[in-house]
Protein backbone atom coordinates (compact mmCIF):
# COMPACT_ATOMS: atom_id res chain seq x y z
CA UNK A 1 0.00 0.00 0.00
CA UNK A 2 1.24 3.21 -1.49
CA UNK A 3 0.83 5.92 1.43
CA UNK A 4 2.41 9.31 -1.27
CA UNK A 5 1.22 8.97 -4.55
CA UNK A 6 1.93 10.93 -7.26
CA UNK A 7 -0.09 10.17 -9.54
CA UNK A 8 1.69 11.87 -12.68
CA UNK A 9 5.26 10.39 -13.93
CA UNK A 10 5.71 13.65 -15.91
CA UNK A 11 4.44 17.20 -16.46
CA UNK A 12 5.54 19.42 -19.84
CA UNK A 13 5.05 23.09 -19.16
CA UNK A 14 5.93 26.21 -21.58
CA UNK A 15 8.28 28.72 -20.04
CA UNK A 16 7.04 31.28 -17.93
CA UNK A 17 3.52 29.49 -17.16
CA UNK A 18 2.17 27.77 -13.99
CA UNK A 19 3.31 24.33 -13.42
CA UNK A 20 1.20 22.82 -10.34
CA UNK A 21 2.18 19.26 -9.39
CA UNK A 22 0.20 17.13 -7.33
CA UNK A 23 0.26 14.68 -4.15
CA UNK A 24 -1.98 12.59 -2.43
CA UNK A 25 -1.29 10.64 0.80
CA UNK A 26 -3.26 7.78 2.68
CA UNK A 27 -1.74 7.89 6.54
CA UNK A 28 -3.62 10.21 8.14
CA UNK A 29 -1.31 10.51 10.97
CA UNK A 30 1.01 12.65 8.46
CA UNK A 31 1.14 16.07 9.95
CA UNK A 32 4.33 17.62 7.80
CA UNK A 33 5.06 17.47 3.93
CA UNK A 34 7.93 18.71 2.10
CA UNK A 35 8.66 18.73 -1.45
CA UNK A 36 12.38 17.57 -2.87
CA UNK A 37 13.69 18.72 -5.74
CA UNK A 38 16.26 16.14 -7.76
CA UNK A 39 18.65 16.70 -11.18
CA UNK A 40 19.95 13.75 -12.87
CA UNK A 41 22.81 12.53 -11.32
CA UNK A 42 22.58 14.60 -8.14
CA UNK A 43 21.09 13.70 -4.98
CA UNK A 44 18.02 15.29 -3.89
CA UNK A 45 17.78 18.76 -2.53
CA UNK A 46 14.74 20.35 0.08
CA UNK A 47 12.56 22.72 -2.13
CA UNK A 48 9.56 23.66 0.49
CA UNK A 49 7.61 22.28 3.19
CA UNK A 50 4.27 22.76 5.04
CA UNK A 51 2.80 21.35 8.34
CA UNK A 52 -0.57 20.52 9.04
CA UNK A 53 -1.55 23.50 10.51
CA UNK A 54 -1.18 26.19 7.52
CA UNK A 55 -2.83 25.29 3.78
CA UNK A 56 -0.57 27.10 2.24
CA UNK A 57 2.88 27.80 2.26
CA UNK A 58 5.01 30.26 -0.18
CA UNK A 59 9.23 30.86 -0.71
CA UNK A 60 9.25 32.60 -3.94
CA UNK A 61 8.23 31.35 -7.25
CA UNK A 62 6.95 28.01 -4.87
CA UNK A 63 3.92 27.93 -3.37
CA UNK A 64 2.69 24.56 -1.54
CA UNK A 65 -1.02 24.00 -0.87
CA UNK A 66 -2.84 21.59 1.37
CA UNK A 67 -6.12 20.08 1.81
CA UNK A 68 -6.37 17.94 5.01
CA UNK A 69 -9.80 16.91 4.28
CA UNK A 70 -8.98 15.86 0.86
CA UNK A 71 -5.51 14.21 1.97
CA UNK A 72 -4.27 16.00 -1.35
CA UNK A 73 -1.26 18.83 -1.65
CA UNK A 74 0.21 20.90 -4.56
CA UNK A 75 3.16 22.56 -5.37
CA UNK A 76 3.30 25.61 -7.80
CA UNK A 77 5.78 27.10 -9.81
CA UNK A 78 5.01 30.54 -11.23
CA UNK A 79 6.54 31.29 -13.21
CA UNK A 80 8.28 27.97 -14.31
CA UNK A 81 11.73 28.39 -15.32
CA UNK A 82 13.54 25.92 -17.98
CA UNK A 83 16.10 25.43 -14.94
CA UNK A 84 13.11 24.03 -12.74
CA UNK A 85 13.22 20.84 -15.10
CA UNK A 86 13.76 18.09 -12.42
CA UNK A 87 12.13 15.44 -10.64
CA UNK A 88 10.00 16.47 -8.23
CA UNK A 89 9.27 14.31 -4.92
CA UNK A 90 6.74 14.68 -2.69
CA UNK A 91 7.35 13.53 0.73
CA UNK A 92 5.30 13.20 4.83
CA UNK A 93 5.90 12.32 7.78
CA UNK A 94 4.30 11.56 11.04
CA UNK A 95 6.58 13.60 12.99
CA UNK A 96 5.03 11.91 16.71
CA UNK A 97 6.45 8.53 15.87
CA UNK A 98 9.09 8.94 13.27
CA UNK A 99 13.12 10.14 13.84
CA UNK A 100 12.78 12.54 11.35
CA UNK A 101 12.05 9.77 8.88
CA UNK A 102 9.67 10.62 6.07
CA UNK A 103 7.57 8.33 2.97
CA UNK A 104 8.16 9.38 -0.43
CA UNK A 105 5.71 9.69 -3.43
CA UNK A 106 7.58 8.10 -6.81
CA UNK A 107 8.33 11.39 -8.32
CA UNK A 108 6.98 13.54 -11.40
CA UNK A 109 9.71 14.63 -13.64
CA UNK A 110 8.67 18.51 -14.98
CA UNK A 111 9.79 19.47 -17.85
CA UNK A 112 9.63 23.38 -18.59
CA UNK A 113 10.53 24.09 -22.30
CA UNK A 114 12.08 27.57 -23.63
CA UNK B 1 31.39 22.30 4.99
CA UNK B 2 31.22 19.45 2.28
CA UNK B 3 27.48 18.40 3.71
CA UNK B 4 27.22 14.91 2.88
CA UNK B 5 29.29 13.11 0.93
CA UNK B 6 29.01 9.01 -0.63
CA UNK B 7 32.10 7.11 -1.19
CA UNK B 8 31.78 5.04 -3.77
CA UNK B 9 29.99 7.18 -6.67
CA UNK B 10 30.00 3.81 -8.76
CA UNK B 11 30.69 0.18 -8.04
CA UNK B 12 30.35 -2.78 -10.26
CA UNK B 13 29.60 -5.66 -8.49
CA UNK B 14 29.76 -10.32 -9.48
CA UNK B 15 26.87 -11.97 -7.96
CA UNK B 16 27.58 -12.96 -4.66
CA UNK B 17 30.53 -10.61 -3.67
CA UNK B 18 30.60 -7.91 -0.62
CA UNK B 19 30.80 -4.32 -0.07
CA UNK B 20 30.53 -1.50 1.73
CA UNK B 21 29.32 1.88 1.32
CA UNK B 22 30.47 4.86 3.41
CA UNK B 23 28.27 8.13 4.22
CA UNK B 24 29.84 10.99 6.10
CA UNK B 25 27.93 14.36 7.21
CA UNK B 26 30.05 16.94 8.56
CA UNK B 27 26.46 18.82 9.98
CA UNK B 28 26.94 17.08 13.41
CA UNK B 29 22.89 15.69 12.14
CA UNK B 30 21.49 13.40 15.19
CA UNK B 31 19.45 11.43 12.02
CA UNK B 32 21.00 9.28 9.60
CA UNK B 33 19.39 7.40 6.63
CA UNK B 34 20.13 5.08 3.60
CA UNK B 35 17.73 5.19 0.89
CA UNK B 36 17.54 3.01 -2.57
CA UNK B 37 16.49 4.47 -5.62
CA UNK B 38 15.27 2.33 -8.52
CA UNK B 39 14.02 3.35 -11.91
CA UNK B 40 10.23 5.20 -12.33
CA UNK B 41 10.65 4.49 -8.12
CA UNK B 42 10.70 7.18 -5.04
CA UNK B 43 12.88 6.81 -2.42
CA UNK B 44 12.85 3.52 -0.09
CA UNK B 45 14.52 3.83 3.19
CA UNK B 46 16.70 0.82 3.72
CA UNK B 47 17.88 1.45 7.51
CA UNK B 48 18.43 4.65 9.20
CA UNK B 49 19.60 5.65 12.89
CA UNK B 50 18.49 7.87 15.56
CA UNK B 51 22.22 8.41 17.06
CA UNK B 52 25.75 7.09 17.14
CA UNK B 53 25.91 3.46 18.06
CA UNK B 54 21.85 3.26 17.05
CA UNK B 55 20.52 1.31 14.20
CA UNK B 56 16.79 0.42 12.78
CA UNK B 57 15.08 -1.07 10.04
CA UNK B 58 13.26 0.76 7.56
CA UNK B 59 11.11 -0.39 4.91
CA UNK B 60 13.51 -2.69 2.58
CA UNK B 61 16.25 -4.22 4.92
CA UNK B 62 16.58 -7.54 3.74
CA UNK B 63 20.13 -8.21 2.17
CA UNK B 64 21.47 -5.17 3.99
CA UNK B 65 23.40 -4.70 7.28
CA UNK B 66 24.18 -1.11 9.32
CA UNK B 67 26.53 0.14 11.74
CA UNK B 68 26.96 4.10 13.20
CA UNK B 69 30.26 3.57 15.16
CA UNK B 70 30.97 7.27 14.85
CA UNK B 71 27.71 10.26 14.87
CA UNK B 72 29.34 11.22 11.66
CA UNK B 73 29.55 8.04 9.55
CA UNK B 74 27.11 5.73 8.29
CA UNK B 75 27.62 2.67 6.38
CA UNK B 76 25.58 0.47 4.50
CA UNK B 77 27.00 -3.49 3.95
CA UNK B 78 25.69 -5.65 1.35
CA UNK B 79 27.25 -9.06 2.83
CA UNK B 80 26.38 -11.46 -0.40
CA UNK B 81 25.37 -9.07 -4.09
CA UNK B 82 22.61 -9.67 -6.00
CA UNK B 83 21.36 -8.48 -8.80
CA UNK B 84 18.14 -7.16 -7.37
CA UNK B 85 20.68 -4.73 -5.34
CA UNK B 86 21.53 -3.26 -8.49
CA UNK B 87 19.69 0.24 -7.67
CA UNK B 88 21.40 3.84 -6.82
CA UNK B 89 21.73 4.44 -2.59
CA UNK B 90 21.16 7.87 -1.49
CA UNK B 91 22.50 8.20 2.22
CA UNK B 92 20.34 11.53 4.40
CA UNK B 93 20.86 13.27 7.11
CA UNK B 94 18.85 15.35 9.45
CA UNK B 95 18.73 17.08 12.66
CA UNK B 96 15.83 17.25 15.02
CA UNK B 97 16.92 20.25 16.70
CA UNK B 98 15.67 21.81 13.12
CA UNK B 99 12.55 23.69 13.59
CA UNK B 100 11.72 21.65 10.26
CA UNK B 101 13.20 18.69 12.02
CA UNK B 102 12.33 16.41 8.92
CA UNK B 103 14.02 18.65 6.28
CA UNK B 104 17.03 15.88 5.06
CA UNK B 105 20.09 16.51 3.69
CA UNK B 106 20.90 14.11 0.87
CA UNK B 107 24.58 13.06 -0.38
CA UNK B 108 25.00 12.57 -4.44
CA UNK B 109 24.05 8.85 -4.20
CA UNK B 110 26.11 5.59 -5.10
CA UNK B 111 25.31 3.79 -8.24
CA UNK B 112 25.93 -0.15 -8.34
CA UNK B 113 25.41 -2.88 -10.87
CA UNK B 114 25.24 -6.01 -9.61
CA UNK B 115 26.16 -8.61 -12.43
Amino acid sequence: DQQVKQNSPSLSVQEGRISILNCDYTNSMFDYFLWYKKYPAEGPTFLISISSIKDKNEDGRFTVFLNKSAKHLSLHIVPSQPGDSAVYFCAASARSTNAGKSTFGDGTTLTVKP
Amino acid sequence: NAGVTQTPKFRVLKTGQSMTLLCAQDMNHEYMYWYRQDPGMGLRLIHYSVGEGTTAKGEVPDGYNVSRLKKQNFLLGLESAAPSQTSVYFCASSDYRDKTGETQYFGPGTRLLVL
